[in-house]
């Protein structure tokens, strides 16, 4: 079945924790993001990949990090959580930037006390 | 930059009655339009897209018409379910400027049908 998996569905953790967000897709998709969905603003975007090694800035990266080292995987770095990274997350992939469909993960619940 | 507006939610309608969602669009050039939907507790899934002037997505008895000239691209239904219960939300492509080929998304109208 083709999809986008992320780990953990739910988390709480401490302020400075360092943690990561795991996102696998099984599509052989090269072009793959991350948001953050809030109540009231929607989904924004924090980083995405047009490729392996090719990464860069969405919207709102300040206080994470990503990396793309394989084609399939996408994980998402909090080095330092703070409260205002209590947020839901989802990781989603699409065959090439651009205008075809964007598949999505089901979301991390992050909490950050 | 490019951006999104939609309609502010929540929306609650009767089982079998019409639905609209506003949304319109900035853009320079010609984006690609969308319509996602978020069933409770799950990820966004692509529910129609529209990619020129003119062009009307439709799935599941969802409707939109691409309309360039008022920048518009609002979703229709006739006769809603308790079952298209769920967030729904306006994005575009756009093909200029720095968010070229990525979805620009609005905050979301959280629609709830009543039996």
């Amino acid at each position: 079945e083709a999809q986008v998996t992320q780990n953990p569905r739910y988390l709480i953790t401490v302020t400075g924790k360092k943690l990561t967000v795991t996102c696998s897709q099984n599509m052989n998709h090269e072009y793959m993001s991350w948001y953050r969905q809030d109540p009231g603003l929607g989904l924004r975007q924090i980083y995405y990949s047009m490729n392996v090694e090719v990464t860069d800035k969405g919207d709102v990266p300040e206080g994470y990090k990503v990396s793309r080292k394989e084609k399939r995987n996408f994980p998402l770095i909090l080095e330092s959580p703070s409260p205002n990274q209590t947020s839901l997350y989802f990781c989603a992939s699409s065959p090439i930037r651009g205008n075809t469909e964007a598949f999505f993960g089901q979301g991390t619940r992050l909490t950050v006390v | 930059g490019d951006s999104v507006t939609q309609m502010e939610g929540p929306v609650t309608l009767s089982e079998e009655a019409f639905l609209t969602i506003n949304c319109t669009y900035t853009a320079t050039g010609y984006p690609s339009l969308f319509w996602y939907v978020q069933y409770p507790g799950e990820g966004l899934q692509l529910l129609l897209k529209a990619t020129k002037a003119d062009d009307k997505g439709s799935n599941k008895g969802f409707e939109a018409t691409y309309r360039k000239e008022t920048t518009s691209f609002h979703l229709e239904k006739g006769s809603v379910q308790v079952s298209d219960s769920a967030v729904y939300f306006c994005a575009l492509v756009g093909d200029y400027g720095g968010s070229q080929g990525n979805l620009i998304f609005g905050k979301g109208t959280k629609l709830s049908v009543k039996p």
